[in-house]
């Protein structure tokens, strides 16, 4: 496709609930992130992958947080085990491989998680 | 730490003005600075970006100045429209990383 698809767009979720939120990024990308947006705007950038494989986890929360892109399956995000610090709008990027400098991502539209 | 410092954190600006948002960075190792645009319910999206070597691009209304010395860049809108009215995020990216280092935005507000 030509945009990020970010599924679901809001998720509500009970404190010690598990959520999972998809991404299918645009055609021909080949590396994909996930950040998280919180209420002040402050973007937190979790993890990156390039095609299936991680790239760079240094953003990632060790205990609760997973992520997978599996060939010809949407990329996932996974939090066990919510909890209310974790609301938040979670945005997925995806990017061709250009040369260093031209890294241009496209971002979808978010998952708005709120836990409650 | 934050490593990308982005002010003001509200700018109103009357229509037809010129907005400027600044951003100054600490890590030299950075070599993309890129611009997002951000409108409520919507995910950001890429406005004009610059690399170290040029000192000002300019894409229609928008520029960006880019000081390599002073460790600092801004975007400037030209003649503002209320269309502009968003958040705009200043952003890095260090060599081979790919994953972008965001300031904390900028709320401008257009008026008519």
């Amino acid at each position: 496709g030509e945009e990020v698809a970010q599924t679901p767009k809001h998720l509500v979720r009970g404190e010690g609930q598990k959520a999972k939120l998809y991404c299918a990024p645009i055609k021909g990308h080949s590396y994909v992130f996930w950040y998280q947006q919180v209420l002040k705007n402050e973007f937190k950038f979790l993890i990156s992958f390039q095609n299936e494989n991680v790239f760079d986890e240094t953003g990632m929360p060790k205990e609760r947080f997973s992520a997978k892109c599996l060939p010809n399956s949407p990329c996932s995000l996974e939090i066990q085990a919510t909890k209310l610090e974790d609301s938040a709008v979670y945005f997925c990027a995806s990017s061709r491989t250009f040369g260093e400098w031209n890294t241009e991502a496209f971002f979808g539209q978010g998952t708005r998680l709120t836990v409650v | 730490q934050q490593q990308v410092k982005q002010s003001p954190q509200s700018l109103i600006v009357q229509k037809g003005g010129i907005s400027i948002i600044n951003c100054a960075y600490e890590n030299t190792a950075f070599d993309y600075f890129p611009w997002y645009q951000q409108f409520p319910g919507k995910g950001p999206a890429l406005l004009i970006a610059i690399r170290p070597d040029v000192s000002e691009k300019k894409e229609g209304r928008f520029t960006i100045s880019f000081n390599k010395s002073a460790k600092q860049f801004s975007l400037h809108i030209m003649d503002s429209q209320p269309g502009d009215s968003a958040t705009y995020f200043c952003a890095a990216l260090l060599a081979g990383r790919r994953a972008l280092t965001f300031g904390s935005g900028t709320r401008l507000q257009v008026q008519p």
